[in-house]
């Protein structure tokens, strides 16, 4: 059974930083590509990024709105991803799901609240 | 990159079918799209990929026969009968565009179905 699991979700500042982990299992983690999705409270869902696996060199790619600002990496020995993200604004709370690179599999997702 | 629209709101009586429409932006007839179910206070779980030609791959896991897709033209329709309590959700779809540096993946706005 494909299980994933975010965690990490938080409270901070404006301008801050939060690291969120997806722990994956069930599935050839280290041959797929893992992406994070977020929705906002009442809102639909927007794409953050992208990350490739090893044989496509880990390649990264990420929505405009978060671009510069947020970083995807992964640790195949680990079956983990993750979501660093800085220098945070408002517009960045969400709660955050990571997901599969066929789209299928989604974690059950982690909490972002980025107040003043 | 495609623009997917959805209407904001449907409903239909328990027992009755619905036909839920995702509408790609011009020039984008032969996308593929996945429609997604998200009940409330849980995360999107993947119903089933739509092209043209019908269904594409598998339905998700545990998705009911009475759920089916057909796509046409710039539509890609999901279509539920004898609809059940279970089924009042958000419903969601989404496309990919691009590849490598300029990949991104978008939703519609979403569907907030009702049973009355």
């Amino acid at each position: 059974e494909v299980q994933l699991v975010e965690s990490g979700g938080d409270l901070v500042q404006p301008g801050g930083s939060l690291k969120l982990s997806c722990a994956a299992s069930g599935f050839n983690f280290s041959g797929a590509g893992m992406h994070w999705v977020r929705q906002a409270s009442g809102k639909g869902l927007e794409w953050v990024g992208r990350i490739r696996s090893k044989v496509n060199n880990y390649a990264t790619v990420y929505a405009a709105s978060v671009k510069g600002r947020f970083t995807i990496s992964r640790d195949d020995s680990k079956n983990t991803a993750y979501l660093q993200m800085n220098s945070l604004k408002s517009e960045d709370t969400a709660v955050y799901y990571c997901l599969t690179g066929d789209y299928v599999f989604w974690g059950q997702g982690t909490l972002v609240t980025v107040y003043s | 990159q495609p623009v997917l629209t959805q209407s904001p709101s449907a409903s239909a009586s328990l027992g009755a079918s619905v036909t839920l429409t995702c509408t790609l932006s011009s020039g984008y007839s032969n996308y593929i799209v996945d429609w997604y179910q998200q009940r409330p206070g849980k995360g999107p779980r993947f119903v089933m990929r739509v092209g043209t030609g019908g269904i594409v791959g598998s339905k998700g896991d545990g998705i009911p026969a009475r759920f089916s897709v057909l796509g046409s033209g710039l539509n890609r329709y999901l279509t539920i009968k004898n609809i059940q309590e279970e089924d009042e959700s958000d419903y969601h779809c989404g496309a990919d565009h691009g590849s490598g540096s300029n990949f991104v993946w978008v939703f519609g706005g979403g569907t907030k179905l009702t049973v009355l």
